[in-house]
């Protein structure tokens, strides 16, 4: 059974920082695997997507990686600011591409 | 706004009630995910479907709750004689097939009373 883990479960840094996520599976027969944010009482915004074949993928300050056969994704945040302020969460796709399997997420705080 | 549209954004029911929710997809999207997020918990997949056909359903539990996306109109979540443990943010998404991103609305809480 796919297990996603996400550490640390909190993060506080201060405005500027660049900062590191992690996210680790427990199998590696994954279809794609995707970074999330979720601010409060609203839904999920789509961040970065990383196809099984893909070892990373950038949009602006947001740097993911994947490497599957260790079971482990990292999402890179560079010159953090206040508006980053979020839960970040990590998601892979089952191997039939049916269900987005979630980790419980990561809340990021960054204060000015 | 061409985003998943969910309704209604809160429902409030007692306990025996059902509830209906309700999930339309981005435009040119055929695929629909259904998740819930139980307080404190992650995100848990429920089902998935595509016009009027159920693919997946593995997450659903198997008694009170039921999901359909007719031809025409939007996927609807059922569950029937609403319990406390059913209080829990339900979030729908979207896919234009199921190897894209998939797309989400802002939920529906729901609270049992």
């Amino acid at each position: 059974k796919q297990e996603v883990t996400q550490i640390p479960a909190a993060l506080s840094v201060p405005e500027g920082e660049n900062l590191v996520l992690n996210c680790s599976f427990t199998d590696s027969a994954i279809y794609n695997l995707q970074w999330f944010r979720q601010d409060p009482g609203k839904g999920l915004t789509s961040l970065l997507l990383i196809q099984s074949s893909q070892r990373e993928q950038t949009s602006g300050r947001l740097n993911a990686s994947l490497d599957k056969s260790s079971g482990r994704s990292t999402l890179y945040i560079a010159a953090s600011q206040p508006g980053d302020s979020a839960t970040y969460l990590c998601a892979v796709t089952n191997q039939a591409g049916t269900a987005l399997i979630f980790g419980k997420g990561t809340t990021l705080s960054v204060s000015s | 706004n061409a985003g998943v549209m969910q309704n209604p954004r809160h429902l409030v029911r007692r306990r025996g009630q059902e509830a209906r929710l309700r999930c339309s997809p981005m435009k040119g999207h055929s695929h629909v995910y259904w998740y819930r997020q139980l307080p404190e918990e992650g995100l848990k997949f429920m089902v998935y479907l595509q016009k009027e056909n159920i693919i997946d359903e593995s997450g659903m539990p198997k008694e009170r709750f039921s999901a359909e996306f007719p031809k025409e109109g939007p996927s609807i979540l059922r569950i029937q004689q609403v319990v406390r443990g059913d209080s829990a943010a339900y979030f729908c998404a979207s896919s234009s097939d199921s190897s894209q991103p998939q797309h989400f609305g802002d939920g529906t809480r729901l609270s049992i009373l």
